[in-house]
Parts: C-alpha cells; structure tokens; sequence
C-alpha cells in the first residue's frame, strides 16, 4: 500500500463548477502537505503548502486537512478552462525528519471545459 | 521555475553508457533534491543533498549516484543507463529541510533505448 493515495482522474468540470481533489495518506507523522500543478510537460509548480490540521485559503484556492482522518483536500471555486492540469499532492515530515524529502500522491489529471 | 535550470532538457542514449544530468540553481538554497516521474508512480526521490559534499539516498536509488561540489550545482549520474531508468527527471531546491516550499525544475526527458 502507498503511503499517500491519489486518485488519478481524468476529473472533468464545467467551467465555473467547483473542483474537490483529495489525498488519503497512512503515515501519521506527516506534518507539511503540499499542493502542486503540474501542466503538461512542465515542472510541478507550488501553488500551497499547509502545517498541521486545519484549512488555508489562496484566491481560488483552499486547502484543507483532516490529520484525524488523514485525508486532505484541495477546493477550486470558479474553475476556469487554465486550471486545466495534474494536481499533485505531496507530504513530508515524520520520520523524513529535517531533510524535506516528499513523498508524492500519483497526481488527479483535471480538464475544465468551457 | 524559481531560478532552475536542468541540462540537458532531452536526450536519447543506448543502454548501458554513462549519463549525466545537471541542475543548476541561482537562489542559493541548501537543499536539492533528484526525483522522477513515471506514469502510475508520481514523483519518487532519488538521491537529495542537504549542503556541498552532503547527500543521501532517497526511495529509488539504485543505478544512481549523485554529487555536489558547489552549492549551485547538483549532479545526477546514471552510471550504466537501463530502458528503466527511461523517465523524466526532476530537480528541486528548498531554502528548508522540512518539506514545505520546494520548487522544482523544469525536467530533462530522458529515453534509454
């Protein structure tokens, strides 16, 4: 079993709709999730980081964490057709330690059509 | 791409020859860090340095070493190239050890055939 799952999509949305991508992840100790996107054959771009529990809000963009749960999610309002691309969720800490090595989920291929 | 650049951007060797792939960073960051990406895996770590001469194995090192003699500058080396290790890879720089704020390159798709 991985330790962060992702569920690879394709995802497809209307333009405007609200886009809900998640991560589920086993290691309890994980203390940093990321979100990154990723457009075709470009490198992953940080869009947010959040530390611990709790949500975290960036124009369009929300992250949430549920450490209780260990499941995370990333909320897109007002989707728009460039928004098109792989989100990518990533996770350190724990027994990493100080190295800030990430451990990846597989990535949610997302298409917003107009 | 938060001042990376990777050398070269493509290449194409045959199986069994030495590759060496380059990452070079204008931020000054004391972290780097190798991973690659395969359809169905994501991003796995290779090999990451934590300062000049510091590096450590990451998930998927075998067939890899790596080197850092400067603090801009990190070296990936695939010492005999399989069609394995046929992927793209990434550079990232962190000014922290601690996972957040990591920037990433913009790759080097390498084909081994």
């Amino acid at each position: 079993q991985k330790e962060v799952e992702q569920d690879p999509g394709p995802l497809s949305v209307p333009e405007g709709a609200i886009v809900s991508l998640n991560c589920t992840y086993s290691n309890s100790a994980f203390q940093y999730f990321m979100w990154y996107r990723q457009y075709s054959r470009k490198g992953p771009e940080l869009l947010m980081y959040t530390y611990s529990s709790g949500n975290k809000e960036d124009g369009r963009f929300t992250a949430q964490v549920d450490k209780s749960s260990k499941y995370i999610s990333l909320f897109i309002r007002d989707s728009q057709p460039s928004d098109s691309a792989t989100y990518l969720c990533a996770m350190s800490g724990g027994a990493s330690g100080n190295t800030g090595k990430l451990i990846f989920g597989q990535g949610t291929t997302l298409q917003v059509k107009p | 791409d938060a001042g990376i650049t990777q050398s070269p951007r493509h290449k194409v060797t045959e199986t069994g020859t030495p590759v060496t792939l380059r990452c070079h960073q204008t931020e000054n960051h004391r972290y780097m860090y190798w991973y690659r990406q395969d359809p169905g895996h994501g991003l796995r770590l290779i090999h990451y340095s934590y300062g000049v001469k510091d590096t450590d194995k990451g998930e998927v090192s075998d067939g890899y070493s790596v080197s850092r003699s400067k603090t801009e500058d990190f070296l990936l080396t695939l010492e005999s190239a399989t069609s394995s290790q046929t992927s793209v890879y990434f550079c990232a720089i962190s000014e922290s050890g601690q996972g957040r704020e990591q920037y990433f390159g913009p790759g080097t798709r390498l084909t081994v055939t």
